[in-house]
């Protein structure tokens, strides 16, 4: 079956501006997770959808981050606007149900200038 | 809260080598028990899991034995090759009211030498 599908992999932009990230889980997945992770640590759950509900989004610093799945398939995950701090991976993972293991896709790698 | 300790990297071995690295855990409740993986430019691959007390999990070599008493999840390789360089971490999978919500260590590097 196919994997988790991000894009882009790579981004650059200048502190202010605005970015997107896109993911595709894997078909039939129900259960969707945005992590951030930064340099050195391991990885922070942003928030988590099932199907096209959020679950949990306690860790979403709600002022500048948004996220939606509206078809309950696909997601993107914004930020508005971007802070220095705000540089890491962002990675995408989805689960058949919400108590099944995690699937990563390959993430999107974000520097901030 | 819940949190996840593993011992710091980077950890650098010669090949064929025994490998242990060290995860201890705090949580409430019986959380199930991960190791993942993760290969340079890559994301997490799952590597094994544990969801009981006394589990064992196994893969490619590998083996972890969840330990309530200690709470720890230590991974173990009998003899490491070259190809299993690569970021390991351990997490810990708790119920947050509607789903579950994986809680990772800082990861620890492995590095295997010829």
């Amino acid at each position: 079956e196919a994997g988790v599908a991000q894009s882009p992999r790579y981004k650059i932009i200048e502190k202010r501006q605005s970015v997107a990230f896109w993911c595709n889980p894997i078909s039939g997945h129900a259960t969707l997770y945005w992590y951030q992770q930064i340099l050195g640590q391991g990885p922070k759950l942003l928030i988590q959808f099932q199907n096209n509900g959020v679950v949990d989004d306690s860790q979403l610093p709600k002022d500048r981050f948004s996220a939606e799945r509206l078809k309950g398939v696909d997601s993107t995950l914004k930020i508005q606007p971007a802070k220095l701090e705000d540089s890491a991976v962002y990675l995408c993972a989805s689960s058949r149900y919400s108590n099944q293991p995690q699937h990563f896709g390959d993430g999107t790698r974000l520097s901030i200038l | 809260g819940d949190s996840v300790t593993q011992m710091e990297g980077p950890v650098t071995l010669s090949e064929e080598a025994f490998l242990t690295i060290n995860c201890t855990y705090t949580a409430t409740g019986y959380p199930s028990l991960f190791w993942y993986v993760q290969y340079p430019g890559e994301g997490l691959q799952l590597l094994l899991k544990a969801t009981k007390a006394d589990d064992k999990g196994s893969n490619k070599g590998f083996e972890a034995t969840y330990r309530k008493e200690t709470t720890s999840f230590h991974l173990e390789k009998g003899s490491v090759q070259v190809s299993d360089s690569a970021v390991y971490f351990c997490a810990l999978s708790g119920f947050t009211g509607g789903g579950n919500k994986l809680t990772f260590g800082t990861g620890t590097q492995l590095k295997v030498e010829l």
